[in-house]
């Protein structure tokens, strides 16, 4: 089955810093790469996904880009707020399943 | 905005006890998924369900899990036999078309086995 590697497990990074989260994954098959951040105690929120057939999206502070060849897919995100301090997951879908990544914690310091 | 909703929001019950954990989908989504999530760690994926038969389960989802849509509204996850290990967040989710779309989350269920 799917297997996704997720790194770093904690980042922290100055207010207005970017912060860049990678991911790899195992199975060709996968075609949906959704992001989701969880905050203390939340449910998972999605922040952005990006399908097999594109390569690069983009929403205002965030963008993914995704490599089909080399099977890894990236979170950026850049002027970070003290508010993007959360838990980020990063996921992937073959068909009905989808497996997460081990998450990582980041931290924005004002 | 219509939401996934989840009940309880935490049930407490003994080691070998059977428990149900109810969500409620979004009224026109077709496909619905349980998560679960132990503290301090990952999500993992459990299940998915569409037209009322499993679509895809993890290695997780042994014998000891079962789920349902008794009726028109209600998805529930069955624990036959709690074990401690089974203590965790777990979440259902729905979408409306399945694969390569967006998951909507419920608030959770907080499960303490003792």
């Amino acid at each position: 089955g799917e297997n996704v590697e997720q790194h770093p497990s904690t980042l922290s990074v100055q207010e207005g810093d970017s912060a860049v989260i990678k991911c790899t994954y195992s199975d060709s098959a996968s075609n949906y790469f959704p992001w989701y951040k969880q905050e203390l105690g939340k449910r998972p929120q999605l922040i952005i996904d990006i399908r097999s057939n594109v390569g690069e999206k983009k929403d205002q502070r965030i963008a993914v880009t995704l490599n089909k060849t080399a099977k890894h897919f990236s979170l950026h995100i850049t002027e970070t707020q003290p508010e993007d301090s959360a838990v980020y997951f990063c996921a992937a879908s073959s068909n009905n399943d989808m497996r997460f990544g081990a998450g990582t914690r980041l931290t924005v310091k004002p | 905005e219509p939401e996934v909703t989840q009940t309880p929001s935490h049930q407490v019950t003994q080691m070998g006890q059977e428990v149900i954990l109810r969500c409620v989908p979004i009224s026109n989504h077709l496909y619905f998924y349980w998560y679960r999530q132990i503290l301090g760690q990952k999500v993992e994926f459990l299940v998915s369900f569409y037209n009322n038969e499993i679509s895809e389960k993890s290695e997780i989802f042994d014998d000891q899990f079962s789920v349902e849509r008794p009726d028109g509204s209600n998805f529930t996850l069955k624990i036959r036999s709690t074990k401690l290990e089974d203590s965790a967040m777990y979440f259902c989710a729905s979408n409306p078309t399945g694969a390569r779309n967006e998951q909507f989350f419920g608030p959770g269920t907080r499960l303490t086995v003792l």
